[in-house]
């Protein structure tokens, strides 16, 4: 099992590029989530969804779409990044919710220029 | 809105010497998590705690959770340094609408610990 896998691993984007981050699992699991991390700030959710098409927003949706058309993947947009969304992005993903764990992805380190 | 807030931010000890990270929630929550995470990698979970009085213990770490006080602790007993990381705690949240619960993370305890 490969687990929880991201790509790209980096990006570097000029100021209203855009770009989707690509989050896969094989592990079956029903949720899944993104999340950024900025220094000194901890990881904080972006959107999650909680099955193939549902979508629902976390505490910093603004700028971001997300998709899941398939269980296994969740895809994460940016329509015209900005430098503000310059961070570390994680994909995770858990069986049953918040009973149980999160397992993570890698990351994809974003720059917009 | 969740806060988390995890004291201290920055730890630095010596080997051998026992500490705890406390980490204290703003709103009732009946389940917890503990991650470590080394420099420029992934998170790796260390504990799920899902009641209160929940205790877990993994080689050198130990976590607890007292709900009625909203307070979780990760003690480190006899510190050795390949416990240096950063310790997250996370509190389950349900953002509006989505049907599920999100996690709300502490801005993280950065651990070193010195030979």
């Amino acid at each position: 099992n490969a687990g929880v896998t991201q790509t790209p691993k980096f990006r570097v984007l000029k100021t209203g590029q855009s770009m989707t981050l690509l989050c896969a699992q094989d592990m079956n699991h029903e949720y899944m989530y993104w999340y950024r991390q900025d220094p000194g700030m901890g990881l904080r959710l972006i959107h999650y969804s909680v099955g193939e098409g549902t979508t629902a927003k976390g505490e910093v949706p603004d700028g971001y779409n997300v998709s899941r058309l398939k269980k296994q993947n969740f895809l994460l947009g940016l329509e015209s990044a900005a430098p503000s969304q310059t961070s570390v992005y994680f994909c995770a993903s858990s069986y049953r919710g918040s009973n149980d764990e999160q397992y993570f992805g890698p990351g994809t380190r974003l720059t917009v220029t | 809105e969740l806060k988390v807030e995890q004291n201290p931010l920055f730890l630095s000890m010596q080997e051998g010497k026992n500490y705890t990270i406390y980490c204290n929630y703003s709103t009732t929550s009946d389940r917890l998590y503990w991650y470590r995470q080394d420099p420029g990698k992934s998170l790796e979970s260390l504990f799920v705690l899902l009641s209160n009085g929940a205790v877990k213990q993994e080689g050198r770490l130990m976590a607890s959770l007292d709900t009625k006080a909203r307070l979780s602790t990760l003690h480190i007993t006899a510190a050795v340094h390949d416990l240096s990381a950063t310790y997250f705690c996370a509190v389950p949240f349900m953002y509006s609408g989505g049907g599920a619960d999100g996690l709300t993370f502490g801005k993280g305890t950065h651990l070193i610990i010195q030979p």
